[in-house]
């Protein structure tokens, strides 16, 4: 298996425009995360799915940023308006036990630049 | 308030001897740790989690402690070499859920 896949691997944008992350999870595994990573707040869970279905978003930030995930194989990550405090590495993960016991398996992240 | 706290200083130690990384967290009960390695430029690769009915986790160079009791785990690498300088990083996973809540990351820095 190719493990996580995300893409774009940089993205250097204008505050104002819209970005949209994207990430395809491990085949077979019902959970997927993304995660925020900053010098300042470390790594940061945003938003969680399983079988496709947001769980718990209590990490979004704002209403700026929204997340969807169509079909198992496939979800996005998008901020609209992007400002610059949005700037961070962007990290999906994708895990398959529910309980906890099963280790997360993380993609090689989006770094992000608002200027 | 709830919180996982890593060394932010850097730990710098000489090939060949034991590293020690600690995580403290206070406000949490969590049913698992784990504990996470982060190179430059790359996301988090697992490497050990611990139970919290388990007092030690072995594997390989790495050993990790729980003690719910002090609130404390302890990430150990014996015989360490350069190529385990690397990021890292605590997390707890509590009871709720498939969560997992990340301390700050100590980066360890082997010098040979």
């Amino acid at each position: 298996d190719a493990g996580v896949i995300q893409s774009p691997r940089h993205e250097v944008t204008e505050m104002g425009q819209e970005v949209t992350l994207r990430c395809k999870p491990i085949s077979g595994h019902d959970y997927l995360f993304w995660y925020r990573q900053t010098m300042m707040r470390g790594l940061e869970l945003l938003i969680y799915f399983n079988n496709n279905v947001p769980i718990d978003d209590s990490g979004m930030p704002e209403d700026r940023f929204s997340a969807k995930m169509p079909n198992a194989s496939f979800s996005t990550l998008k901020i609209q308006p992007s400002e610059p405090r949005d700037s961070a590495v962007y990290f999906c993960a994708s895990s398959l036990d529910p309980t906890g016991a099963d280790t997360q398996y993380f993609g090689p992240g989006t770094r992000l630049t608002v200027l | 308030s709830q919180k996982i706290e890593q060394n932010s200083e850097a730990l710098n130690i000489q090939e060949g001897k034991t590293a020690t990384l600690t995580c403290n967290y206070t406000n949490y009960s969590p049913a698992y740790l784990q504990w996470y390695r982060q190179d430059p430029g790359r996301g988090p690769v697992f490497l050990l989690l611990i139970r919290e009915n388990e007092k030690e986790k072995r594997k390989e160079r790495l050993k990790v402690t729980f003690d719910t009791t002090l609130k404390q785990s302890l990430f150990h690498i014996t015989a360490s070499q350069p190529a385990d300088s690397a990021t890292y990083l605590c997390a707890l996973v509590l009871n709720a859920g498939n969560m997992l809540t990340f301390g700050g990351g100590t980066r360890l820095m082997v010098k040979p």
